[in-house]
């Protein structure tokens, strides 16, 4: 079956650095998403990767590796407003996005 | 980045009646719109993938007749929940694909929380 893991919370200090890790096992593979999520809110994109390696985006990047299957989100100089949930979604072969349960990740001053 | 909105943001209902909610891309062509559906402190869940034109592809367990969807245009897609019931109650959200590519990202509206009573 298809199936996505990345842990479930996450606590982190205002100002530092996060790693939230994703790893899938999919039918095909077309390409990796992350989403930020605000409670209440409809997710909004931050990241796609699809060849390996580290995207870098600002404050957020992205890297990822086909062959284990992984991928990971990296959040600096995390600010109180980065408090959110974090999903990850694989693209299968169908170019259907497999959804994770998305890691809550919790900002403390 | 395009724009894909929701309407309305907001409905509370009676248990038993239908309620539509629209969803569009503003400044873009979709053609294919995806409904979500999400559960407090649980992940987006996939109910129905519309491709304008032709029928919605439902995912297992969804009801077809109970949700109904309508991808009439490149613009628009409708979901409509009949005889809605409490265990109804969720946020629902669509997101939208364009016209550039399969494996282009997908564009979320705002979501709609629906209530029924």
């Amino acid at each position: 079956g298809q199936n996505i893991d990345q842990p479930t919370e996450m606590t982190a200090t205002e100002g530092a650095i996060v790693q939230i890790n994703c790893t899938y096992q999919t039918s095909g593979f077309n390409g990796l998403f992350w989403y930020q999520q605000h409670a209440g809110e409809a997710p909004t994109f931050l990241s796609y990767n699809v060849l390996d390696g580290l995207e870098e985006k600002g404050r957020f990047s992205s890297f990822l590796s086909r062959s284990k299957g992984y991928s990971y989100l990296l959040l600096k100089e995390l600010q109180m407003k980065d408090s959110a949930s974090y999903l990850c979604a694989v693209m299968d072969s169908n170019y259907q996005l497999i959804w994770g349960a998305g890691t809550k990740l919790i900002i403390k001053p | 980045g395009a724009v894909v909105s929701q309407h309305p943001s907001w409905v509370i209902c009676k248990s038993g009646t239908s309620v539509k909610i629209e969803c569009r891309s503003l400044d873009f062509q979709a053609t294919t719109m995806f409904w979500y559906r999400q559960f407090p402190k649980q992940s987006l869940m996939l109910m129905a993938t519309s491709n304008e034109g032709s029928k919605a592809t439902y995912e297992q367990g969804v009801e077809k007749d109970k949700f109904l969807i309508n991808h009439a245009s490149l613009t628009l897609s409708t979901l409509t929940v009949t005889s809605a019931h409490p265990e109804d109650s969720s946020f629902y959200i669509c997101s939208a694909r364009g016209i550039s590519g399969e494996s282009s990202e997908q564009f979320f509206g705002p979501g709609t929380r629906l209530t029924v009573l």
